[in-house]
Formats: structure tokens, sequence, C-alpha cells
């Protein structure tokens, strides 16, 4: 059975203190993992998508890393606004996406 | 360009009763898939339609149901409402069913007692 876990549950940084979030998965046949940013009572925000080992992907102070069995979301000099749940997901040959629990983050100023 | 609406924004219902919720997609996105989201865990897939058709559904019972009408927006139906039905439903679209990116919908709220 397809599975994705997070780690950790949740992470209290100081603002600039950078840190990295873990997304791992088994899955029959990856043909995507997804990023996402959610922010309290609201829908997830897409962020990057990656296809295949040794891929990554950078916006403003994230940067998105995929390997065969995870990726990390490391987060350079975090804001407050940085301040959400990051959502990962993969999607498996059938095509449907298989949710992590997700990672709470605090950006304390 | 719009995004993925969804409507109610905040629904409360009581134990036993039918619910319809509703979404409409991404200008250009004709594939519709919907979530049911528990408090503190992530997005559980329910089922996805393309071309008016369910083509893929997750571990929900038939009590769960929807609808794609021509214009591409959906719905989900949910029959003999459970407290333990409650949640943030979720609607998501992309194009097609391939490799695409799906983009969320702000979600609707629902509340049974």
């Amino acid at each position: 059975e397809d599975q994705v876990t997070q780690s950790p549950e949740a992470l209290r940084l100081q603002e600039g203190e950078s840190s990295s979030l873990n997304c791992s998965y088994t899955v029959s046949g990856l043909r995507g993992l997804f990023w996402y940013r959610q922010d309290p009572g609201k829908g997830p925000e897409f962020l990057f998508t990656l296809y295949s080992a040794g891929e990554e992907k950078e916006k403003e102070r994230l940067k998105a890393t995929l390997t065969k069995k995870e990726s990390f979301l490391h987060i350079t000099a975090p804001k407050p606004e940085d301040s959400a749940t990051y959502l990962c997901a993969v999607r498996n040959y059938g095509q449907n996406f298989v949710f992590g629990p997700g990672t709470r983050l605090s950006v304390l100023p | 360009d719009a995004g993925v609406t969804q409507s109610p924004t905040h629904l409360i219902k009581t134990r036993g009763q039918q619910v319809t919720l509703r979404c409409s997609p991404k200008s250009g996105h004709d594939t519709v898939s919907w979530y049911q989201q528990a408090l503190g865990q992530g997005p559980q897939f329910i089922f996805q339609y393309y071309e008016e058709e369910e083509r893929q559904r997750g571990n929900f019972p038939d009590r769960f149901s929807g609808h794609q009408f021509p214009n591409y927006s959906s719905e989900l139906n949910v029959n003999a409402l459970l407290l333990g039905d409650s949640a943030l439903y979720l609607c998501a679209s992309s194009f097609g069913t391939g490799e695409e990116t799906q983009y969320f919908g702000p979600g609707t709220r629902l509340l049974v007692l």
C-alpha cells in the first residue's frame, strides 16, 4: 500500500534559523512528488512538483529535493510569514494522490 | 484567471441528513478530484471525475457520491451523515488525468451535529 510519512510533526524556528522538513514515501511507481503549503482553514497552495531522483526546485526561501525514497523541503532564513503546514503528496501509477500528515512549521520573530 | 472555487464555505448539518457540495475548476482544467481532510491530518482522496465519469475512487463508502457537469464543474453528495463526516472537504482541479499538478480550492467546512 502506498504510504507517505512526514517528519517532524511540528517544528518551531526562530526567524532566520534554516532547517529541513522530511517526506518519506513508498509508492507503486512514482508519477510525481508534490509539496503544498496550507494555512489554517484554507486549501493547500501548490509549491513544487518533482518527478525523478536528483531533481531540485527552488522558490524564494524554499528548495525541494528528491531521492528514490524521500524528499526534503529546505527552508533558508525563514520569516514569520512562512509559518504554515507543509504537505507532501505522491502520485502513483493509478493516478491517485496520497498525502502525508504534514509538518506544522512555526517561525517566531 | 479564476482559481478553483467551492461553495458553500461552511455548513452545519445533523446526523442522518444529506449534503451537496459544489466545485468549479480552474479555467482550462477538465478534471476534478475531491478530498476529505480531518483536523490535523492530510487530505484523503475520495474520487476523481473526468469526462463526466468517476475515474478513480478512494476508500470511501457508497454514501459518498459525485457528479461532473458538461462545464466541468462538480458536486459531492454525502448521504446519511455521520458525526465522523465532519471535516474540510477540498476540491482540486487539473488538466487531464496524467501527471498534471492539482490545484486546490479553499474548501468547505462541514460540521455534523
